[in-house]
């Protein structure tokens, strides 16, 4: 079965450093792997996206990710993380196509608290 | 830009009442979806539409039944709303084509049920 798992419910980092969020998927194929952030109050919104090549894809604000296949990770990383980056954090990856619809299935997601 | 939007970000509705949540996108998208948010659970997939008039279940379907009528409205039905519905509902859509395709959020819709 098709499954992702943040094993990091809440993490709690000071301004300035440095950041990893953990993800692991369970897939029986090419996975499509995704980081979404939900800033409080908010809708999700895309960080970035691995589909194919370049295992160490770029997103939006600083964020990086690197997909280890045989570690069936894809774990997020900022160098420097800014008080605005506090947020919840989920991994995605893309579901077959039952039903000809993709479906995203969703880890429990990771709290992100920055610290002055 | 895709936007998705949730027709309300707050509603309070009593335990039996039949509830309407509205979804509009303005992409054209083929697929629209709606999720359930609970702490520590993640999203949930309640339901999903491929086409028009098209629906299949998500991973939590119960007590829950959608409509597409048209292809930028997707609304969520809660027949006759539950104290454990309470929660944030997500909508999503996305276009066609190959697995993996972005999904698009609206901001949430936050339901009591008292």
């Amino acid at each position: 079965a098709q499954s992702v798992t943040q094993p990091d419910i809440h993490i709690t980092v000071s301004e300035g450093a440095s950041l990893e969020l953990r993800c692991n998927y369970s897939y029986g194929a090419t996975p499509y792997l995704f980081w979404y952030v939900q800033s409080p109050g908010q809708g999700l919104q895309l960080l970035l996206k691995y589909f194919s090549g370049d295992t160490l894809v770029q997103g939006i604000k600083g964020f990086e990710a690197e997909f280890k296949r045989s570690q069936s990770s894809f774990n997020l990383r900022k160098p420097s993380v800014h008080w605005s980056d506090a947020a919840e954090y989920f991994c995605a990856v893309g579901g077959k196509r039952g039903g000809a619809t993709n479906k995203l299935i969703f880890g429990t997601g990771t709290l992100l608290a920055v610290q002055p | 830009d895709v936007k998705v939007t949730q027709s309300s970000r707050y509603l309070v509705k009593r335990t039996g009442e039949k509830v309407f949540l509205e979804c509009v996108q303005d992409m054209d998208h083929e697929n629209m979806f709606w999720y359930r948010q609970d702490p520590g659970l993640g999203l949930r997939l309640i339901y999903f539409s491929y086409d028009v008039k098209m629906k299949e279940k998500g991973d939590i379907p119960e007590g829950y039944s959608v409509s597409r009528e048209k292809k930028e409205r997707f609304s969520l039905i809660l027949e006759s709303a539950s104290t454990n519905q309470t929660s944030m509902y997500l909508c999503a859509s996305s276009p066609p084509g190959w697995v993996g395709a972005e999904a698009f959020f609206g901001q949430g819709t936050r339901l009591t049920v008292v």
